[in-house]
């Protein structure tokens, strides 16, 4: 079945370094493929989604690009901000889940002023 | 446009008992999911209701159901709680009328503790 492998946490970086977080992905079909936010005691919030491969999605500074080839969905930034502190789930879904998502573990982002 | 909203936002309950969480979608979503998030499972799907019709279903015992109401406001229940039924529950909305590029959007969440 569909899976979604991320990178483990957490993650410490200081202020305005360069953000990479890995999420590699198992799928029959051709999935979609997401990036949700969690901030401390709230709910996910879609940060940003490709529909396809080679579709770059981007949102508040942060990218990822779906590589089909590499079956990956590695989350960016450029320069990251004590704001950015959060839980990052990278996720997918396709007709093998009957579209419902689904989810890696989560990797905890901790920016250090 | 209002989010997604649940209620209540925490719960206490003890075992044996019930519970029933509330969620009330985007305006115009037709389609509600149940992701159940704990510390050692991650996110796990529960089940989808589109149109008052149970869509699709994750594997929960059927001790957790649910139900869709005609303005598409849905509510999860539980039944017989145990400890381990200790979450956050999470709610989300889709338009649903195509599910290869429908976006979910989520609700805060209900924590349930079970004690």
């Amino acid at each position: 079945g569909d899976s979604v492998t991320q990178m483990e946490g957490p993650v410490t970086l200081s202020e305005e370094a360069f953000l990479t977080i890995n999420c590699t992905y198992t799928a029959t079909g051709y999935p979609s493929l997401f990036w949700y936010v969690q901030y401390p005691g709230e709910g996910l919030q879609l940060l940003l989604k490709a529909t396809k491969a080679d579709d770059k999605g981007s949102n508040k500074g942060f990218e990822a690009t779906y590589r089909k080839e590499t079956t990956s969905f590695h989350l960016e930034k450029g320069s990251v901000q004590v704001s950015d502190s959060a839980v990052y789930f990278c996720a997918l879904s396709d007709w093998d889940s009957n579209y419902q998502l689904i989810w890696g573990a989560g990797t905890k982002l901790i920016i250090k002023p | 446009k209002a989010g997604v909203t649940q209620t209540p936002r925490y719960l206490i309950k003890t075992r044996g008992q019930q519970v029933t969480l509330s969620c009330s979608p985007i305006s115009g979503h037709r389609s509600v999911s149940w992701y159940q998030q704990t510390p050692g499972q991650g996110l796990q799907f529960l089940f989808e209701y589109f149109s008052e019709t149970q869509r699709n279903k994750g594997n929960f015992p059927g001790r957790f159901s649910g139900r869709q109401f005609s303005n598409s406001r849905s509510e999860m229940n539980v039944s017989t709680l145990e400890l381990g039924d200790s979450a956050l529950y999470l709610c989300a909305s889709s338009v649903g009328q195509n599910p290869s590029t429908d976006t979910q959007y989520f609700g805060p969440g209900t924590r349930l503790t079970v004690l």
